[in-house]
């Protein structure tokens, strides 16, 4: 019964595609996030969506989108991929208050070539 | 902006070692302080949350205390066993932030040793 779960779990392509990893959650939350763990293990929010609102990290290039077809996945598309993209991507969901806890998927590693 | 600071950014212990470990914001007008782990390859696990009006949370051999005005967490780890080595990391949700993004330490790694 995975909760959160990341498709694919391992992704290595080459500089200049275009790839999308995709995120569903099955517990009822109204709110998705992507995050982004670089090399050095830390880990900053890229976006935040419910049914109302998207909201962008400032730093956050436009080659990311995220799209949602429904409240249960939010999907990452990646244009034209660069070096400096490669991390471990996470997503992860809750209900749209502050003081419910955060439920995280495992994980996709990006390697770029 | 919020920045959190994770001290030590590793510790190793023998086990059965009673264990501190600290967390410091530099905003205290947050929702809450959460504590989650991070085990090798695997995804983010909630270990407790402390909302802004609350003093501390128990969750077995863990507690995690919040002071705001100090702008400081601790998460204590009582009679600490292997299973418990992880990456530890801490995060809080400041007012203001977009449908309530946390913002993350870079985290402890513990290594407890049989």
């Amino acid at each position: 019964d995975t909760a959160v779960s990341q498709t694919p779990k391992y992704l290595v392509t080459q500089m200049g595609n275009d790839k999308s990893i995709k995120c569903e959650q099955n517990l009822g939350h109204d709110t998705m996030y992507w995050y982004k763990q670089d090399s050095k293990k830390f880990l900053k929010i890229m976006f935040s969506y419910n049914n109302k609102e998207l909201i962008i990290n400032e730093t956050v290039p436009n080659r990311f989108s995220p799209k949602s077809p429904d409240k249960a996945h939010l999907n990452l598309h990646i244009n034209s991929l660069e070096l400096g993209d490669s991390a471990v991507y996470f997503c992860a969901s809750s209900h749209g208050t502050p003081n419910q806890p955060q439920h995280f998927g495992d994980g996709t590693r990006l390697s770029i070539l | 902006k919020q920045e959190v600071t994770q001290i030590p950014a590793a510790l190793s212990v023998p086990e059965g070692e009673n264990l501190v470990l600290n967390c410091s914001f530099t905003d205290s007008a947050i929702y809450n302080l959460q504590w989650f782990r991070q085990d090798p390859g695997k995804g983010l696990t909630s270990l407790l949350l402390i909302q802004s009006s609350q003093r501390e949370q128990t969750s077995g051999r863990l507690n995690a205390s919040l002071d705001k005005s100090s702008g400081r967490s601790t998460l204590y780890i009582a009679a600490s066993q292997p299973g418990d080595s992880a990456t530890y990391l801490c995060a809080s949700i400041p007012y203001g932030a977009g449908s309530y993004q946390l913002t993350f330490g870079k985290g402890t790694k513990l290594s407890v040793i049989p």
